[in-house]
């Protein structure tokens, strides 16, 4: 079983519309969670972390964490055209020197 | 100003071959790392170093060496290239205490033929 798991999709959703990204994880020593954006034949770049458990907001962007469930969540509103790009979830800790990362999920945003 | 470069951005060689690749990051950054994307997407760490220190290394077969010269630079010798080697490889960098916020370099696409 992998560390973390995403189902890479594609997934395709109309301008406008809220995208819910979700990942599972395994290891219960994972304190940061990640969420990086990629766009095709670049490096992944980071959107947001959350630390522990809980939701953080940025913009469009909400990320939630529940540790009880091991459950990732990225939720992105009134989604854009530049919003197409895969987002990979992945998680870490402290003095790890380690990030696990997902597969990715590739998105596209329809004008 | 790129903030993680690595050279060069496309590399073509023949199984068996011996190549490299650089990276470099002016972030003042204290760990360096190496990733392996495979054509799934799929990002698998490979080497972590933190002040030219190895701390991480994920299984990887011998045939590939990271050297870091100094902080500010990461690069990866790989040996005997063989076709499974085929991938896009990325350095990444963080602060020491933030290896939750690693900055990206814009890849090198290997292709072994």
């Amino acid at each position: 079983q992998k560390e973390v798991e995403q189902d890479p999709g594609p997934l395709s959703v109309p301008e406008g519309a809220i995208v819910s990204l979700n990942c599972t994880y395994s290891n219960s020593a994972f304190q940061y969670f990640m969420w990086y954006r990629q766009y095709s034949r670049k490096g992944p770049e980071l959107l947001m972390y959350t630390y522990s458990s809980g939701n953080k907001e940025d913009g469009r962007f909400t990320a939630q964490v529940d540790k009880s469930s091991k459950y990732i969540s990225l939720f992105i509103r009134d989604s854009q055209p530049s919003d197409s790009a895969t987002y990979l979830c992945a998680g870490g800790y402290t003095g790890g020197f380690k990030t696990i990362f997902g597969a990715g999920t590739r998105l596209f945003v329809k004008a | 100003d790129t903030a993680v470069s690595q050279t060069p951005k496309y590399l073509v060689t023949q199984m068996g071959n011996d190549k490299s690749i650089k990276c470099e990051q002016n972030l003042g950054h204290d760990t360096m790392y190496w990733y392996k994307q495979d054509s799934k997407k799929f990002l698998k760490i490979m080497f972590s170093y933190n002040n030219k220190e190895l701390i991480i290394n994920e299984t990887v077969p011998n045939r590939f060496s990271p050297k870091s010269p100094d902080k500010a630079h990461l690069n990866l010798h790989i040996n005997s290239l063989e076709l499974g080697d085929s991938a896009v490889y990325f350095c990444a960098s963080s602060a020491m205490d933030s290896n939750y916020e690693q900055y990206f370099g814009p890849g090198t696409r290997l292709t072994v033929t």
